[in-house]
C-alpha cells in the first residue's frame, strides 16, 4: 500500500564504492524527484524527471546519474562515492500541473554512510 | 530560486502549550506547503496554502497565509508529544523546483 517506496533504507559502503538506490510510486504520478538532506536537516533537491525526462538537475556531481524506466520509478546511481556523499536521500512525486506539482508524497529516505 | 527563512529554527516546549513557527520570503509565493517530518520519515503534507489571507485549520494546527502572499505562520494549540518533529515550510512558484526552509525542529515535552 506504499505510495512511495525506497530501497534499501541503510546503506553503507566504502568511499570509492559505486551504489544505487531505487525509488517507486503507485500514486499514478508523472513527475518524480530526489532530494537529499543533510546532517543539518537541510532538504535540497537534486532532481526532477517529469514522464521520464529530466527536467531539473541542480548542481550536483555527475558522479550522480538518475534513471527513470518508467514514470513509476527514478533509480539514482551514484559513482565513486565519496565522504561528503553521506546524507539521507529522499524520493518524491506529484501530479505535474502548477496547483498540484508542489504537493510532494516523500517516500520513507534512504540513509547512505559512506567510510 | 526563491528563498525560504524558518524561525524560529529550535523549539523545546512543555506538552499543553501553545506555538507558533514562521516562514518568510523577500518574493511573493504562488502557494506555500508546510510538511512535518517525524524522526526516521519523510516529510508528509499538512497543507498548502494559496490565497492570500487564508487561515486553515487542521485539528490543533492553524495555518495562517500573509496577505502578501509572503509569509506564512503554523500556530500550534495544547502542543502534544506526538507533534514533535520537523516542521518545513516548502513554494515552488507553480515549477518542479520545490525549495524548502531549513525548518524548525521542535519537541514537545510530557
Amino acid at each position: 500500500d506504499t505510495a512511495v517506496s525506497q530501497t534499501p533504507k541503510y546503506l553503507v559502503t566504502q568511499m570509492g564504492n559505486d551504489k544505487s538506490i531505487k525509488c517507486e510510486q503507485n500514486l499514478g504520478h508523472d513527475t518524480m524527484y530526489w532530494y537529499k538532506q543533510d546532517s543539518k536537516k537541510f532538504l535540497k533537491i537534486m532532481f526532477s524527471y517529469n514522464n521520464k525526462e529530466l527536467i531539473i538537475n541542480e548542481t550536483v556531481p555527475n558522479r550522480f546519474s538518475p534513471k527513470s524506466p518508467d514514470k513509476a520509478h527514478l533509480n539514482l546511481h551514484i559513482n565513486s562515492l565519496e565522504l561528503g556523499d553521506s546524507a539521507v536521500y529522499f524520493c518524491a512525486s506529484s501530479q505535474n500541473s502548477p496547483t498540484t506539482r508542489e504537493t510532494q508524497y516523500f517516500g520513507p529516505g534512504t540513509r547512505l554512510l559512506v567510510l | 530560486t526563491q528563498l525560504l527563512e524558518q524561525s524560529p529554527q529550535f523549539l523545546s516546549i512543555q506538552e499543553g502549550e501553545n506555538l507558533t513557527v514562521y516562514c518568510n520570503s523577500s518574493s511573493v509565493f504562488s502557494s506555500l506547503q508546510w510538511y512535518r517530518q517525524e524522526p526516521g520519515e519523510g516529510p508528509v503534507l499538512l497543507v498548502t496554502v494559496v490565497t492570500g489571507g487564508e487561515v486553515k485549520k487542521l485539528k490543533r494546527l492553524t495555518f495562517q497565509f500573509g496577505d502578501a502572499r509572503k509569509d506564512s505562520s503554523l500556530h500550534i494549540t495544547a502542543a502534544q508529544p506526538g507533534d514533535t518533529g520537523l516542521y518545513l515550510c516548502g513554494s515552488g512558484a507553480g515549477s518542479y523546483q520545490l525549495t524548502f526552509g531549513k525548518g524548525t525542529k521542535l519537541s514537545v515535552i510530557p
